[in-house]
């Protein structure tokens, strides 16, 4: 079967740093997605992970660990902008090479 | 930088009518996709196509939908007689492997379906 889990929503303070697990049990994997996504719009590409250990590129970093099946993403200095829906996504490049998306961790940012 | 188009931005239809969604991948790229976002839920994969052939189908992409790449750049996607719960955003995607930087995905900005 095929199962991403994330948080449903989180609340970070303004300038604070906020982190979005994610777990996964997926038939087939070729690296871990993270994607931002505004109401109404289509997800803003973050970060692709394939290899375990961090990637960082400014404010946001992203986790993969394939033998837990975990992910996290962390946002620094956050920003009333970063409030949106955070969405995990494995791509299963084995089966055709779609993507598998989590339900989206809804964060709201407070000043 | 190269983008994904997807038109009309917006359509309304009255249930059972024919739509058709469009979308002009990047030019270079291999593997096409339609993935749709129903109001409040997740993003839910429809459906794959490479060489021409559909690669891989969810239960979603039911003998109301097909999709066609009539010309070598659009990839478009008919649902043959809409139901009030085909209502979504439809996003088109598409991907070449070789572009690490993204994972190789890029994703359009969607059509929002409305069936009244």
């Amino acid at each position: 079967g095929q199962n991403i889990d994330q948080p449903t929503e989180m609340t970070a303070t303004e300038g604070a740093i906020v982190q979005i697990n994610c777990t996964y049990q997926t038939s087939g994997f070729n690296g871990l997605f993270w994607y931002q996504q505004h109401a109404g719009e289509a997800p803003t590409f973050l970060s692709y992970n394939v290899l375990d250990g961090l990637e960082e590129k400014g404010r946001f970093s992203s986790f993969l660990s394939r033998s837990k099946g975990y992910s996290y993403l962390l946002l620094k200095e956050l920003q009333m902008k970063d409030s949106a829906s955070y969405l995990c996504a494995v791509a299963a490049y084995n089966q055709g090479g779609k993507l598998i998306f989590g339900q989206g961790t809804e964060l709201s940012v407070k000043p | 930088e190269p983008e994904v188009t997807q038109t009309p931005s917006h359509q309304v239809t009255q249930m059972g009518q024919e739509v058709i969604l469009r979308c002009v991948p990047i030019s270079n790229h291999l593997y096409f996709y339609w993935y749709r976002q129903i109001l409040g839920q997740k993003v839910e994969f429809l459906v794959s196509f490479y060489n021409n052939e559909i690669s891989e189908k969810s239960e979603i992409f039911d003998d109301q939908f097909s999709v066609e790449r009539p010309d070598g750049s659009n990839f478009t996607l008919k649902i043959r007689s809409t139901k009030l719960e085909d209502s979504a955003m439809y996003f088109c995607a598409s991907r070449v492997p070789s572009d690490r930087a993204k994972g190789g995905y890029t994703f359009g900005s969607g059509t929002r379906l409305t069936v009244v």
